[in-house]
């Protein structure tokens, strides 16, 4: 079965630095997409970034961006210039696709940005 | 913009009562799910319906079942609310066969059962 780790409950990181946060995973599967998903507090969760696993190609969404290592099963987010609208609960998520789109999710990492 | 709407954000409901939690879409999405979330467990799944009158269970369906008579709505039942059910249950819905399409989420249903 395909799990999803993320290892960092909490982080923190000071307004206009730099964060990353770790995801591993694992599964036999060649062809799956990974996600990152941002839950602010008493708010919606929401879509960050998404990655092609075919794609060699790192995504990026203007301040964020992922280090994807196929081979190491790591999908890493890092936030540039941290603002202190990133503070949320951050959930690394995979799905293998299928009709019914099933994602499975980490554990989450909480963020926290020091003004 | 695609909405996901949730009957409740919060709810306080008595050990043995049946509990809906209701949810609808506006975006005619085929498959809806329901989760359930807890600190340090994350997001786990509960039940999901992939089309009207459809449902299969998820990693955790043990306590619920669920109903989805009409495309837009897909309703969570606990049919006899338990303490080990507090928890913050959410909704998410998504086109059939579009990977690259995120789900959706709603706000979420804070349940506390006393």
């Amino acid at each position: 079965a395909q799990t999803v780790t993320q290892s960092q409950p909490e982080m923190s990181v000071q307004e206009a630095e730099t964060v990353t946060l770790s995801c591993t995973y694992d599964t036999s599967e060649s062809d799956y997409y990974l996600f990152w998903y941002k839950q602010p507090p008493s708010r919606q969760m929401i879509l960050v970034i998404r990655q092609e696993a075919y794609k060699q190609q790192n995504a990026t969404e203007n301040r964020f961006s992922v280090n994807f290592q196929k081979a190491a099963k790591s999908f890493s987010l890092k936030i540039s210039d941290s603002q202190l609208g990133d503070a949320a609960m951050y959930f690394c998520a995979y799905t293998d696709g299928g009709a019914t789109n099933k994602l499975i999710f980490g554990t989450g990492t909480l963020l926290a940005v020091q003004p | 913009d695609v909405k996901v709407t949730q009957s409740s954000r919060y709810l306080v409901k008595r050990t043995g009562e049946k509990v809906f939690l209701e949810c609808v879409q506006d975006m005619d999405h085929e498959n809806m799910f329901w989760y359930r979330q807890d600190p340090g467990l994350g997001l786990r799944l509960i039940y999901f319906s992939y089309d009207v009158k459809m449902k299969e269970k998820g990693d955790i369906p043990e306590g619920y079942s669920v109903s989805r008579e009409k495309k837009e709505r897909f309703s969570l039942i606990l049919e006899s609310a338990s303490t080990n059910q507090t928890s913050m249950y959410l909704c998410a819905s998504s086109p059939r066969d579009t990977l690259l399409t995120s789900q959706y989420f709603g706000p979420g249903t804070r349940l506390t059962v006393t």
